[in-house]
């Protein structure tokens, strides 16, 4: 069975610019949740879809964004990157029940 | 207060030794989370567990609901147990699923 892909792996953008991150999820896996990792912050929840619909949103402006399609695979955009938007984006997929809940390996960003 | 809170934040063991990491939390919640980050690496659901105790291999978690407190202990210690140890919670209430709040972190180093 294979596991939540997230691509890219690394990327480096320039200040400015904008991005968008992509989460396959665990086949059978409606449920896709986004994180950002930083050294200062540590793990902080984003949002959270499911079927399509955002049902969870953490305290991230907005120039983060996200989608989920019929798929249920997701996609997170930042726009206006800052450099302090460097960090390590993780996703983590779930069926009807937690006990499944499956963290990709991630996608280091790079704002310089 | 953070909602999660980890102890100790840095540990040191020799190889073969008894390590124990504990999490307290404020919230009600539905699971809780152990999780395990090398260095430079993806994160990897070790636990979930919303009551009593798991074993995997040298790895035993165990949680009490009513003092809200969890403990991961890793018997026999190696060299590659050396990583982050990240507890975390899913709050209770169905207006917070999918969404994982996470304590700061444990950094273990095992010296052979």
């Amino acid at each position: 069975k294979a596991g939540v892909t997230q691509t890219p792996r690394y990327l480096i953008k320039t200040r400015g610019q904008q991005v968008t991150l992509s989460c396959s999820p665990i086949s059978g896996h409606r449920s896709v949740s986004w994180y950002q990792q930083t050294p200062g912050q540590g793990l902080q929840f984003l949002f959270e879809y499911f079927s399509e619909t955002q049902r969870n949103k953490g305290n991230f402006p907005g120039r983060f964004s996200g989608r989920q399609f019929s798929n249920s695979r997701s996609e997170m955009n930042v726009s206006t990157l800052e450099l302090g938007d460097s960090a390590l984006y993780l996703c983590a997929s779930s069926g009807e029940s937690i006990y499944g809940y499956t963290f990709g390996s991630g996608t280091r960003l790079t704002v310089v | 207060k953070n909602e999660v809170e980890q102890s100790p934040q840095n540990l040191t063991a020799q190889e073969g030794e008894f390590i124990t990491i504990n999490c307290s939390y404020s919230v009600g919640i539905s699971a809780l989370h152990w999780l395990q980050q090398h260095p430079g690496g993806g994160i990897v659901s070790l636990f979930m567990l919303s009551s009593g105790k798991k074993k995997h291999g040298r790895l035993i978690a165990t949680i009490n609901i009513q003092e809200k407190h969890s403990s991961l202990h890793i018997t026999a210690s190696h060299p590659r147990d050396s990583a982050v140890y990240i507890c975390a919670v899913f709050p209770a209430g169905g207006t917070s699923y999918g969404k994982l709040t996470f304590g700061q972190g444990t950094i273990l180093t095992v010296h052979p």
